[in-house]
Formats: structure tokens, C-alpha cells, sequence
């Protein structure tokens, strides 16, 4: 059974550029989750998807992040424009359901860097 | 609000030698799960081991067990027969109902361990 799958594994842009990371969850899972890594730091969750609908997004900065998870199974994250403070490490995890016993898998993540 | 507290930024342990890995959690909760997660060098994160507050007796998964105190609110790992491969970043994470049967984790800030040969 294929993990879940993350790209870019690295990017490296300019302050107030426009920047995305794609995950697609193993499948079956219906619950895809996207969490924030700063460096040294456990990870903190910005959004948790049931299928397509956007459930828990109370820690994304909607100012300049935007999520979406069309058709309920791969998804995109986006950043416009990103700053210096955005530099860290974005990791996707998904379970079959949001529920005490769906473990929860991660992907390696994105590295991004913003100069 | 939960907190998850590792009071360990960094510890080593000699190749085959036994590691203990400290952890507390704030909560006024009673039913909650408790985990730590792997994180290699290479970022993958995986579960190692999972508790259930309800459960009094200690979760233990071949090497890696844990000692669960729930009233003082402690979850800590022992790694046995420690292995280069142990070496990684070790994450304590608590699991807790965030409403309508959904489940939020809550991290600490981790324990990078190295095993050393």
C-alpha cells in the first residue's frame, strides 16, 4: 500500500511569491489533514478535511493561505504571498475517519524555504 | 487547551543501552489518548506507541514501552536494546474529542535522540 504522497519534497522562493504543496492521501482514507512544522517544533495542525468539506480550518491564516481538496481525495495548499515566517516544514497526514481509533499516517512533508 | 510538555530537547543513548524519554500533559479531561510518534531524519513520521487513558495497564510494543501515570499526568518511553535506527526526533502527542466525534492532536516539541555506536 503506497504512503502518503507529498510534492515538492523541497522549494525555495522569494518573499511574496506565490507557492503550493500537493498531497495525495493513501486511499480509502477519507480524512486529510494539513499540518505546519516550524523548526524545532512539533507539528500544528491548519486544516482537517472529511472527504471534500473543510471541517476544522480555525488555524489557517486565511489572509494569505487557501486550501482545497476538490473530488474529496488529493489536495493543494497554497500560500500567496509568502513571507519570511513561512518558512517550514508542511506536512500532510490522512486516516479513514476522524475518529479515536484512525491512526493518523503522514506524508515526508515540504521544505519550504522563503529568502 | 491541551498542552503537551518534553522537557528533553536532545538525549543519547550507547547502541543496545535502555533510553528513557520524558513527557507530561495538561488536561482536565479523562478520556484522551496518548502517542509517541517517530520522526527520522528523512521526515516520514510514524506512530511507535499508542495508550488509552482508560486503560491502566502500560502499552508496549516489542522494544518500546510505556509508562503511563495518570495522575500525575506523565507519559514516558522506554526504548530497549537501543539500535542506530532509533535515532530520530520523538514527538508525545495527546488525542482529544474536538467536538461531534472527531479527534484533534495536540504535539510537543519533541526529543531528538541519537543512538550512538
Amino acid at each position: 500500500e503506497a504512503g502518503v504522497v507529498q510534492s515538492p519534497r523541497y522549494k525555495i522562493i522569494e518573499k511574496k511569491q506565490p507557492v503550493a504543496f500537493w498531497c495525495n492521501p493513501i486511499s480509502g482514507h477519507n480524512t486529510l489533514y494539513w499540518y505546519l512544522q516550524n523548526l524545532g517544533q512539533g507539528p500544528e495542525l491548519l486544516i482537517r478535511y472529511e472527504n471534500e468539506e473543510a471541517v476544522d480550518d480555525s488555524q489557517l491564516p486565511k489572509d494569505r493561505f487557501s486550501a482545497e481538496r476538490l473530488k474529496g481525495v488529493d489536495s493543494t495548499l497554497k500560500i500567496q504571498p509568502a513571507e519570511l515566517g513561512d518558512s517550514a516544514v508542511y506536512l500532510c497526514a490522512s486516516s479513514r475517519g476522524s475518529g479515536r481509533n484512525n491512526e493518523q499516517f503522514f506524508g515526508p512533508g515540504t521544505r519550504l524555504t522563503v529568502l | 487547551a491541551q498542552t503537551v510538555t518534553q522537557s528533553q530537547p536532545e538525549m543519547s543513548v550507547q547502541e543496545a543501552e535502555t533510553v528513557t524519554l520524558s513527557c507530561t500533559y495538561d488536561t482536565s479531561e479523562s478520556n484522551y489518548y496518548l502517542f509517541w510518534y517517530k520522526q527520522p531524519p528523512s521526515r516520514q513520521m510514524i506512530l511507535v506507541i499508542r495508550q488509552e487513558a482508560y486503560k491502566q495497564q502500560n502499552a508496549t510494543e516489542n522494544r518500546f514501552s510505556v509508562n503511563f501515570q495518570k495522575a500525575a499526568k506523565s507519559f514516558s518511553l522506554k526504548i530497549s536494546d537501543s539500535q542506530l535506527g532509533d535515532t530520530a526526533m520523538y514527538f508525545c502527542a495527546f488525542l482529544l474529542d474536538s467536538g461531534a466525534g472527531s479527534y484533534q492532536l495536540t504535539f510537543g516539541k519533541g526529543t531528538k535522540l541519537s543512538v550512538i555506536p
